[in-house]
């Protein structure tokens, strides 16, 4: 049992470059969340995905997109990197249990567009 | 709108020292509370939890007590080890508002021999 798992661990890109974080949970959970952490800024929520197929905007979506490719899977793309876009990316899924969620989070990836 | 304030550090301690770390919060609706915590070039750990008032989440000699009349969850911890050393951030969320967290800054805690 993995968890979340994220990959890369590290990208360096040039502005105006694409990419997408790739983000896995093998818990079974329904809910999927993409953050993005700056100093000072605790973590944002970029998108979320209450479900398989379904996904909602966060506090900071601009710049990016998602898909929810299946229930494990939920991924992250940078249409057109921006040195704005540098941060460390967390990918965190959640089930409900007795009517209360709890969020896991996978261990990041850290992103530099130059 | 929901919002977390946690005490700015670093949070410098020496081993066996007390710890806290203040949280208030404000939400529109009736919040859980979390403690999360994160260890270097790591992901956020769930640390301890609270879902209503009077509430008091424990783990690994850390606790916090859900206090709704000062909208507070303040973390303590009665005597911290060096291994304690991490970042700690405060995060809520409300029932019906999609299970969405909305985090404070975090707090670094720094514990020295």
């Amino acid at each position: 049992n993995a968890g979340v798992t994220q990959t890369p661990k590290f990208q360096v890109l040039k502005t105006g470059q694409s990419m997408t974080l790739q983000c896995a949970q093998d818990m079974n959970h329904n809910s999927m969340y993409w953050y993005r952490q700056d100093p000072g800024m605790g973590l944002r929520l970029i998108y979320y995905s209450a479900s398989e197929g379904t996904t909602d905007k966060g506090e900071v979506p601009n710049g990016y997109n998602v898909s929810r490719l299946n229930k494990r899977e939920f991924s992250l793309r940078l249409e057109s990197a921006a040195p704005s876009q540098t941060s460390v990316y967390f990918c965190a899924s959640s089930v409900r249990d007795r009517g209360e969620d709890t969020q896991y989070f996978g261990p990041g990836t850290r992103l530099t567009v130059l | 709108g929901n919002s977390v304030t946690q005490m700015e550090g670093p949070v410098t301690l020496s081993e066996e020292a007390f710890l806290t770390i203040n949280c208030t919060y404000t939400a529109t609706g009736y919040p859980s509370l979390f403690w999360y915590v994160q260890y270097p070039g790591e992901g956020l750990q769930l640390l301890l939890k609270a879902t209503k008032a009077d509430d008091k989440g424990s783990n690994k000699g850390f606790e916090a007590t859900y206090r709704k009349e000062t909208t507070s969850f303040h973390l303590e911890k009665g005597s911290v080890q060096v291994s304690d050393s991490a970042v700690y951030f405060c995060a809520l969320s409300v029932r019906g508002g999609g299970n969405k967290l909305t985090f404070g800054t975090g707090t670094q805690l720094k514990v020295e021999l």
